[in-house]
């Protein structure tokens, strides 16, 4: 079956402007999270969306926010967008979102902030 | 609050040899530990998980509660296994929120 994908791959963006991205899970995944890998801070946890409603939210200020939809796609907007911003963002889908479940990571979009 | 820790940002081994990847966490309770592989050009994915207690492409990781450590081993390192290794813990009331390890490369040298 077809991995996780997201769009787009690559962003460049300048200070002050917002940026939305997309992942889709796996088909039949309903859980999606979403996590910042820098080189400085490595990989954080961002939040967590299950059936259309956020299930869990790591530190990050309000700027990042996120949805999902009713096929379990999910987007992350980030708004006024901040050097420190640019990152790889990572989404990971997994079935029904147990600690359990195994998650499945996309290939990531690689966000340039300027 | 939950945390884990890699020491090694970087371990170069020769083909053939051993190798052990450290990881200690910290959390109040009993969490799930994993280990996840990053190969060059490809996406992370899972290599093991304490629950499941398997051997994947001849990795084995021991969880010490004692000492709240879950280090990586392969008794003969091969040069496929060259890769970037993190360490992830999940808390049972966390749902899905891995938090991660640092990191640590591991270059295998012919």
């Amino acid at each position: 079956k077809a991995g996780v994908t997201q769009t787009p791959r690559y962003l460049i963006k300048t200070r002050g402007q917002q940026v939305t991205l997309s992942c889709s899970p796996i088909s039949g995944h309903r859980s999606v999270s979403w996590y910042q890998q820098t080189p400085g801070q490595g990989l954080q946890f961002l939040f967590e969306y299950f059936s259309e409603t956020q299930r869990n939210k790591g530190n990050f200020p309000g700027r990042f926010s996120g949805r999902q939809f009713s096929n379990s796609r999910s987007e992350m907007n980030v708004s006024t967008l901040e050097l420190g911003d640019s990152a790889l963002y990572l989404c990971a889908s997994s079935f029904a979102g147990l600690a359990s479940d195994e998650q499945f990571f996309g290939p990531g979009t690689r966000l340039t902030v300027l | 609050a939950q945390r884990v820790t890699q020491p090694e940002k970087l371990l170069s081994v020769f083909k053939g040899a051993p190798v052990e990847l450290k990881c200690n966490y910290s959390y109040s309770g009993s969490p799930e530990l994993f280990w996840y592989v990053q190969y060059s050009r490809q996406r992370l994915q899972l290599l093991l998980r304490h629950i499941s207690r398997e051997s994947i492409k001849g990795f084995t990781a021991d969880l010490n509660k004692g000492e709240t450590s879950f280090h990586l081993k392969k008794p003969f390192a091969q040069e496929e296994d060259s890769a970037m290794y993190y360490c992830a813990l999940k808390g049972p009331a966390a749902g899905n929120k891995l938090t991660f390890g640092g990191g640590t490369r591991v270059l295998v040298k012919p």
